[in-house]
């Protein structure tokens, strides 16, 4: 069965250092998200992509935050001038089309920031 | 806001029995609902999702009321695999660009 797949799946930075997060979707998948989870806490929406543009995005998704599809087949999200906050886990889905299908998720890279 | 509430539990449960988690939502105009799990640190992975006639799948049914904004999962025959927590997810929209909204969880425990 096809997966989401994401690297690295532990990311440990420095606090005020930039981090590059990496996903690659199911390949025949359309939408693409980002989420994070905060130890003991919901998973929470960050942002939506579709067609080399955010879709949506959620309050959490500050200038702090971006996505990029950068060669068709990777999705990254970056934070610039990370934060002890945003240490978490960032799981990134994918949905095969406009439609209300279930999203599919990766395992998740756990972001460390010290 | 939009919000999607759960009972946390733990519900602790003997192997074998009958448990019912349920949730409610905020937002009356959500369109599609889904119950994940996930494991302890592990990313959450689709059950089931939830249609307005109700939905059964192997030992698995839920159940929704759009008059009440209620959701419900059933485990019948609880095995100990089953252990983890059940997330209760909202779609507000018929299309792809809107975020899943997620309910804390409610977390199960299955006792041999």
């Amino acid at each position: 069965e096809p997966e989401v797949t994401q690297t690295p799946s532990h990311q440990v930075t420095q606090m005020g250092q930039e981090v590059i997060l990496r996903c690659v979707p199911i390949s025949n998948h359309l939408y693409f998200y980002w989420y994070r989870q905060i130890l003991g806490q919901k998973v929470e929406f960050l942002v939506s992509f579709y067609n080399n543009e955010i879709s949506e995005k959620s309050e959490i998704f500050d200038d702090q935050f971006s996505v990029e599809r950068p060669d068709g087949s990777n999705f990254t999200l970056k934070i610039r001038s990370t934060k002890l906050e945003d240490s978490a886990m960032y799981f990134c889905a994918s949905n095969p089309s406009y439609s209300n299908q279930p999203q599919h998720f990766g395992d998740g890279t756990r972001l460390s920031i010290l | 806001r939009k919000e999607v509430e759960q009972d946390p539990g733990p519900f602790n449960v003997p192997e074998g029995a009958t448990v019912a988690f349920n949730c409610t939502y905020s937002n009356s105009a959500s369109q599609s609902f889904f119950w994940y799990r996930q494991d302890c640190r592990k990313e959450p992975k689709l059950l089931m999702s939830v249609y307005s006639s109700g939905n059964e799948d192997g030992r698995f049914t839920a159940q929704l009321n759009r008059a009440s904004q209620y959701i419900s999962l059933l485990i019948r025959d609880s095995k100990l695999s089953d252990s983890a927590t059940y997330l209760c997810v909202v779609l507000d929209s018929g299309g792809g660009a809107d975020g899943l909204t997620f309910g804390k969880g409610t977390h199960l425990i299955i006792q041999p």
